[in-house]
C-alpha cells in the first residue's frame, strides 16, 4: 500500500461544468477526511466518512458539492455546476477510528481552475 | 470555536542554523491535541510533529522540538541544524480531544537558504 492516492492531480473546467475528483484512502484505513486549501491558506475541513456513512459536513460543502464513499473503500467528490471560486487544491486523508496519536495521512491533492 | 494562528507568512535560514515557527490557537477545550505538518513543493501533507495537551514535557522528533506553552496557547516548532530538504510550508494544526477534524493556521514558508 503506497498511501492515499488522489485522482486526477490537476483538473482545469469550465464554469458551470461539473466535477468529480476520487480518492483511493489507505485499505486499512477506515476514516476518510475531505479538505479544501485555497492560494495561501491552510486546509479547511470539508467532511468525513467512517466506513460508508459520511458523519459530518462543513458548512463549507454547499449543496453543489456532494461526496460519497460507496463500501467504506474509494470516496468522491462532486462539485455540480462548478464556479470560480472553486479553484482550490482538494485534499483527500485516511486515519484510523482513533486518528490520534497516529495521525492522518494524506494524499496530494487534486488541484481544480474553474476558467 | 477553534482558531490558530501563524503570523510568519515567509522566513527563510541558512542551512544548518536553528529556526523557530510560531503558532497561537484559541479554544476553550481542556483536552486537545496539536499538530505541525509540512507540506512541500510535492505538495503531500508530512506529518511532523504533534502534542498532546495534557502532557508537560514538550514533544521532540529528532531535529524537530516544540516549544508549548498552554497557558499562554503557544506551540511553537524549533528546527535544529535545518536541511535544504526542509524548504516547505509548514502548518501548525488544532484538533480537540474525541473531535476528528483538524483546523490549521495560514502557514509558513519556510526557506533553507544553502
Amino acid at each position: 500500500d503506497t498511501g492515499v492516492s488522489q485522482d486526477p492531480r490537476h483538473k482545469i473546467t469550465k464554469r458551470g461544468q461539473n466535477v468529480t475528483f476520487r480518492c483511493d484512502p489507505i485499505s486499512e484505513h477506515n476514516r476518510l477526511y475531505w479538505y479544501r486549501q485555497t492560494l495561501g491558506q491552510g486546509p479547511e475541513f470539508l467532511t468525513y466518512f467512517q466506513n460508508e456513512a459520511q458523519l459530518e459536513k462543513s458548512r463549507l460543502l454547499s449543496d453543489r458539492f456532494s461526496a460519497e464513499r460507496p463500501k467504506g473503500s474509494f470516496s468522491t467528490l462532486e462539485i455540480q455546476r462548478t464556479e470560480q471560486g472553486d479553484s482550490a487544491m482538494y485534499l483527500c486523508a485516511s486515519s484510523l477510528v482513533q486518528p490520534i496519536p497516529y495521525g492522518y495521512t494524506f494524499g496530494s491533492g487534486t488541484r481544480l481552475t474553474v476558467v | 470555536a477553534q482558531t490558530v494562528t501563524q503570523s510568519q507568512p515567509e522566513m527563510s535560514v541558512q542551512e544548518a542554523e536553528t529556526v523557530t515557527l510560531s503558532c497561537t490557537y484559541d479554544t476553550s477545550e481542556n483536552n486537545y491535541y496539536l499538530f505541525w505538518y509540512k507540506q512541500p513543493p510535492s505538495r503531500q501533507m508530512i506529518l511532523v510533529i504533534r502534542q498532546e495537551a495534557y502532557k508537560q514535557q514538550n514533544a521532540t522528533e529528532n531535529r524537530f522540538s516544540v516549544n508549548f506553552q498552554k497557558a499562554a496557547k503557544s506551540f511553537s516548532l524549533k528546527i535544529s541544524d535545518s536541511q535544504l530538504g526542509d524548504t516547505a510550508m509548514y502548518f501548525c494544526a488544532f484538533t480537540r480531544f474525541g473531535n476528528e477534524k483538524l483546523t490549521f493556521g495560514t502557514g509558513t514558508r519556510l526557506t533553507i537558504i544553502p
